[in-house]
């Protein structure tokens, strides 16, 4: 059985900080990896794609992977009252394709 | 990225009855997939669905629930068949960029079954 592990939250952090949003896998094999941000009553919508070991940076957003650990963070920096979302982190194993979803961690930023 | 649109958007539905859900995307796509999210949960994979094939399955979800078609490359469609109120959630479809791994999603389509 894959599995995806999230920290549930709630998280709140003060507006101008960093959120930092954590998420493990226990499939080895798992080669793909995504954050979703999911606003109350929408569906989710990718922000970040990670494939291979290290940092990759997008704007305000810094996902990190380190497939020795299983182990996947997003980072949001500058948090703003708009960041304010269920966050998802979601993996796909080789040919599998499939996405298998972790539960999401609910950010709060206060303003 | 694709467009996609669901329709219908939301539905109340009575026991017993069954409801088909609709996916269209903009352009031609491989794979689509079919998602449920319960209330206050996160998404699972109810079926693959790849044009020309059968679709395939996750554990606990059985065709004869879930009936899919994919007749092209650019629809889908998934029926709930015999309702009941577990079956109220979000249905939500998904489709795979041309270029594989990331996928994007529907509006969804929220069923509350009374």
């Amino acid at each position: 059985q894959k599995e995806v592990e999230q920290n549930s939250g709630p998280l709140s952090v003060p507006e101008g900080a960093i959120a930092s949003l954590n998420c493990t896998y226990s499939d080895r094999g798992s080669q793909s990896f995504f954050w979703y941000r999911q606003y109350s009553g929408k569906s989710p919508e990718l922000i970040m794609s990670i494939y291979s070991n290290g940092d990759k940076e997008d704007g305000r957003f810094t996902a990190q992977l380190n497939k020795a650990s299983q182990y996947v963070s997003l980072l949001i920096r500058d948090s703003q009252p708009s960041d304010s979302a269920t966050y998802l982190c979601a993996v796909s194993s080789g040919s599998a394709r499939q996405l298998t979803f972790g539960s999401g961690t609910q950010l709060t930023v206060l303003p | 990225s694709a467009v996609i649109s669901q329709k219908p958007s939301r539905d109340i539905c009575q026991r017993g009855t069954s409801l088909t859900i609709q996916c269209q995307v903009d352009s031609q796509v491989t794979m689509m997939f079919w998602y449920r999210q319960q209330p206050g949960q996160s998404l699972t994979l109810i079926a693959t669905a790849n044009q020309g094939s059968e679709a395939t399955y996750e554990s606990g979800f059985v065709i004869d629930k879930f009936p899919i078609s994919r007749p092209n490359l650019t629809f889908s469609t998934l029926t709930v068949s015999n309702m009941s109120p577990e079956d109220s959630s979000i249905y939500l479809c998904s489709v795979e960029a041309p270029q594989g791994g990331e996928q994007f999603f529907g509006p969804g389509t929220r069923l509350t079954v009374l």
